[in-house]
């Protein structure tokens, strides 16, 4: 079958780094996304990964290797906004996405 | 503003009606998706169209239908015969189905 896995919850530390990593099984591989969604809200689109590698935007970071199915979103200098819940997709051979069920982070002051 | 417009933003059903989900879009993408978010669970895709008069059962389609008469718009009617309808209901759209997908508010369907 077809498995994506998050942690379900982190804690983090305003002004800290935080990593949320994923890793996946799935049918064929057509890229990784990452979403953002606060509660209550719809899901915003943060980064996609379809080569291995790092991808950089401004505080957030996504990296990806293929060969290990592991992905992660790293970001930086945390605000108490980034609180949300951080999805993890991946698109397969149907390109279909297949989706995590998601990590609650909770940043701290 | 383009965007994607998912009404209303609660709804309720009694026991054996249908109730249909709006969804309209102007950003001119030709794909739309409905998805259902249950607490701790992963999105799961109820119905897909890649182009008008055109679209696909996704993996939990029972007790659901959809139409696409028009590019914009993509409706979800939740049929008496989805037994466990309570949830929160994503619509979706992109340009085309290798692009990022784009979402609505959401609807939160609850059962009287």
């Amino acid at each position: 079958g077809q498995n994506i896995d998050q942690p379900t919850e982190m804690t983090a530390t305003e002004g800290a780094i935080v990593q949320i990593n994923c890793t996946y099984q799935t049918s064929g591989f057509n890229g990784l996304f990452w979403y953002q969604q606060h509660a209550g809200e719809a899901p915003t689109f943060l980064s996609y990964n379809v080569l291995d590698g790092l991808e950089e935007k401004g505080r957030f970071s996504s990296f990806l290797s293929r060969s290990k199915g592991y992905s992660y979103l790293l970001l930086k200098e945390l605000q108490m906004k980034d609180s949300a819940s951080y999805l993890c997709a991946v698109m397969d051979s149907n390109y279909q996405l297949i989706w995590g069920a998601g990590t609650k982070l909770i940043i701290k002051p | 503003d383009g965007g994607i417009t998912q009404s209303p933003k609660y709804l309720f059903r009694k026991e054996g009606q249908n109730v249909t989900l709006s969804c309209e879009q102007n950003l001119n993408h030709d794909a739309m998706y409905w998805y259902r978010q249950d607490p701790g669970q992963g999105l799961r895709l109820i119905y897909y169209s890649q182009i008008v008069n055109d679209f696909q059962k996704g993996d939990i389609a029972e007790g659901y239908s959809v139409s696409r008469e028009k590019k914009e718009s993509f409706p979800l009617t939740v049929t008496s015969a989805q037994k466990n309808p309570t949830a929160f209901y994503l619509c979706a759209s992109s340009e085309s189905e290798y692009q990022p997908q784009h979402f609505g508010d959401g609807t939160r369907l609850s059962i009287l």
